[in-house]
């Protein structure tokens, strides 16, 4: 089952604006990673928060972590076209058990920024 | 090498033949997963090696998807009788499990398109 839920699905903007994604998931973690994948490639990491922070930032990127809510949000700021991919939150399993290193991986948003 | 690399970018089979999907992780990069994707989907977990060894070989869909991992780094998948449904891009990635975090590299994908 996916532990990860993504809104939006789908996001349109236009460069210059913000754009705000969401990730849900269900179980404790121990980290929180953001992904991003252009149309028929592999997936690139772009951020990874753990679960002791609260707000990580990484040049346009900025995101959020919430346990209480096991919630996070990714935040681009000043959209590019070249920012134009799909992105998906993702989390690991607990150190020390087998599942380590496996990932789940959310739904994904789609954003388009136009330019 | 530099990256994760994948052989064959793509795939075309008839319905009931076997297939091999080839992985070749970033140098000295002890784990090594494979995920897949539908279309418009997000990623499902498959397999994953820790050396030669596959720990979580909980997402392998059925006894026709069978993965295994020779001398710590090529990987392949191998997925017989294929039938429509498994149409899908297959993704792998490798990471440095002595490193606390899961950060993993991933390979451009097999597109496999079964007829």
């Amino acid at each position: 089952s996916q532990q990860g839920e993504e809104d939006p699905q789908a996001l349109s903007i236009q460069e210059g604006e913000n754009a705000t994604m969401n990730c849900s998931y269900k179980t404790s973690i121990n980290n929180l990673q953001w992904y991003r994948q252009n149309s028929g490639r592999g997936l690139v990491h772009l951020i990874l928060i753990r679960s002791n922070e609260r707000e990580k930032h990484s040049g346009r990127l900025r995101v959020t972590l919430d346990t209480s809510k096991k919630s996070s949000s990714l935040l681009i700021t000043a959209s590019r076209a070249a920012d134009t991919a799909s992105y998906f939150c993702a989390t690991g399993g607990n150190a020390g058990g087998t599942s380590y290193g496996k990932l789940t991986f959310g739904q994904g948003t789609i954003l388009t920024v136009h330019p | 090498g530099a990256g994760v690399s994948q052989s064959p970018s793509n795939k075309v089979t008839e319905k009931g033949k076997d297939v091999e999907l080839r992985c070749d992780p970033i140098s000295g990069h002890t784990a090594l997963y494979w995920y897949r994707q539908s279309l418009g989907q997000g990623l499902e977990f498959l397999i994953y090696f820790q050396g030669n060894s596959a720990p979580d070989k909980s997402g392998l869909p059925s006894d026709r998807f069978s993965a295994e991992r020779t001398g710590g780094s090529v990987s392949t998948l191998t997925i017989q009788r294929t039938q429509q449904e498994d149409s899908a891009v297959y993704l792998c990635a490798s990471s440095n499990r002595t490193q606390a975090k899961n950060i993993q590299y991933f390979g451009a994908g097999t597109r496999l398109s079964v007829l």
